[in-house]
């Protein structure tokens, strides 16, 4: 089966430069989430998109914004990066239809700002 | 964290006993969610509990729900090597805001 697919796995990038990063969801899935963890630390929730419309925020930077496109696939950009922007982030996406179900998450993209 | 604490934090213990983690979280809520991570790698998802119910199993994973206690706990019987990870609950609080607790880390001796 189709999985959430994230690109590109590993990253490296230097302080103050911009990163791009890339979810594919489930096909037919409508919702799309964007977690950043820490070393050692749970998912912090960044932001969420239903059906293609912004649907909630979390505690993302200034310097960070997300959209989704007409295919569905997600892209989170983060400009001015900082050294405490490395870390693992995680998109994930669910069916769901008005009633919170189950997300399914992508393996990721480790981040490293040097 | 944003949702709320997990208890313990880390448990080790020999293949073949139980493992039991628990977590508590702040607000009303339609569903409460287990997920495993092994290190450095996405979330699993495990079981999804709705407020309504009490209890689910699914194998060898017990899931309980106390709404009046706003608190869960995950029970793994029989434990085995490869249950080794990180266990967190999860809940929505929004309309697609999914937020996690601190988890627990879970090893299991051989």
């Amino acid at each position: 089966a189709a999985g959430v697919i994230q690109s590109p796995r590993h990253l490296i990038k230097e302080k103050r430069e911009t990163a791009t990063l890339k979810c594919y969801p489930i096909p037919r899935h409508d919702t799309v989430y964007w977690y950043q963890q820490g070393p050692g630390q749970d998912p912090q929730f960044l932001i969420s998109f239903y059906e293609k419309m912004q649907s909630d925020k979390g505690s993302i930077p200034d310097r960070f914004s997300a959209q989704q496109f007409s295919d569905y696939h997600s892209e989170l950009n983060m400009s001015s990066l900082e050294l405490g922007d490395s870390a693992l982030y995680f998109c994930a996406s669910s069916l769901d239809r008005g009633v919170n179900t189950e997300a399914f998450f992508g393996q990721g993209t480790r981040l490293t700002v040097v | 964290s944003q949702q709320g604490e997990e208890d313990p934090q880390a448990l080790s213990i020999q293949e073949g006993e139980n493992a039991t983690m628990n977590c508590s979280y702040k607000t009303s809520i339609n569903n409460l969610q287990w997920y495993r991570q092994n290190s450095g790698r996405g979330l699993v998802h495990l079981i999804l509990i709705r407020s309504n119910e009490r209890e689910k199993h699914s194998g060898r994973l017990r899931v309980t729900l106390d709404t009046s206690k706003k608190s869960s706990s995950l029970l793994i019987t029989a434990s085995r090597a490869a249950d080794t990870a990180s266990y967190f609950c999860a809940t929505f609080q929004g309309a697609q805001k999914l937020v996690f607790g601190q988890g627990t880390r879970l090893t299991i001796n051989p």
